[in-house]
């Protein structure tokens, strides 16, 4: 079956642009997460989504949000772009059990590298 | 602030030798989850070991849990250049919701 689409794959903006990044989660997974990663900062923990919900934040601004749609894709969205918010952004889809009891393997897309300049 | 934290920062093991990455963490979790990644591309899921689980093997991987101490050790038996990675430990909590945080990770590099 297919994997975890993200798009695009690489994406140059300037400061203070905003950006939409896609993520297609594998069929039947309903739990999306997103992560930042840099080299500095490591795998930085953004939000998850779960059935149109967001579940669980991270310690990111505000100018950081993401939406979950009925058919489980997520896109999340930056605002007002600012040099440090280059990384690549990871999504990851999951099947998460009913009621929030145990969580199985993240399944990660190949991420979207974004540079701001 | 990172839930896992994974020592060595890096290794540099020769192809044939084994391989061991620990992680620690603080809080109680649901499940513990290894992954690796290669040069910045997504994570692959390598194996998953549950709270109630003390050991878990799959092919030439070996994971051990000890909750009392809050660690793991991920063991790569008989590395292979293909071996040459990030290993990520990434915790689940079991409160609130998910949250997988991930450790910042082991650079394993492994010469032919």
């Amino acid at each position: 079956k297919a994997g975890v689409t993200q798009t695009p794959r690489y994406l140059i903006k300037t400061r203070g642009q905003q950006v939409t990044l896609s993520c297609s989660p594998i069929s039947g997974h309903r739990s999306v997460s997103w992560y930042q990663q840099t080299p500095g900062q490591g795998l930085q923990f953004l939000f998850e989504y779960f059935s149109e919900t967001q579940r669980n934040k991270g310690n990111f601004p505000g100018r950081f949000s993401g939406r979950q749609f009925s058919n489980s894709r997520s896109e999340m969205n930056v605002s007002t772009l600012e040099l440090g918010d280059s990384a690549l952004y990871l999504c990851a889809s999951s099947k998460t059990i009913e009621g929030g009891r145990g969580s199985t393997e993240a399944f990660f897309g190949q991420g979207t590298r974004l540079t701001v300049v | 602030s990172q839930q896992g934290e994974e020592d060595p920062q890096a290794l540099s093991i020769q192809e044939g030798e084994n391989a061991t990455m620990n992680c620690s963490y603080k809080t109680s979790i649901n499940n513990l989850q290894w992954y690796r990644q290669n040069s910045g591309r997504g994570l692959v899921h390598l194996i998953l070991i549950r709270s109630n689980e003390r050991e878990k093997h799959s092919g030439r991987l070996r994971v051990t849990l000890d909750t009392s101490k809050k660690s793991s050790s991920l063991l790569i038996t008989a590395s292979r250049a293909a071996d040459t990675a990030s290993y990520f430990c990434a915790t689940v909590s079991n409160t609130g919701g998910f949250k997988t945080i991930f450790g910042a990770g082991t650079r394993l590099f492994v010469k032919a």
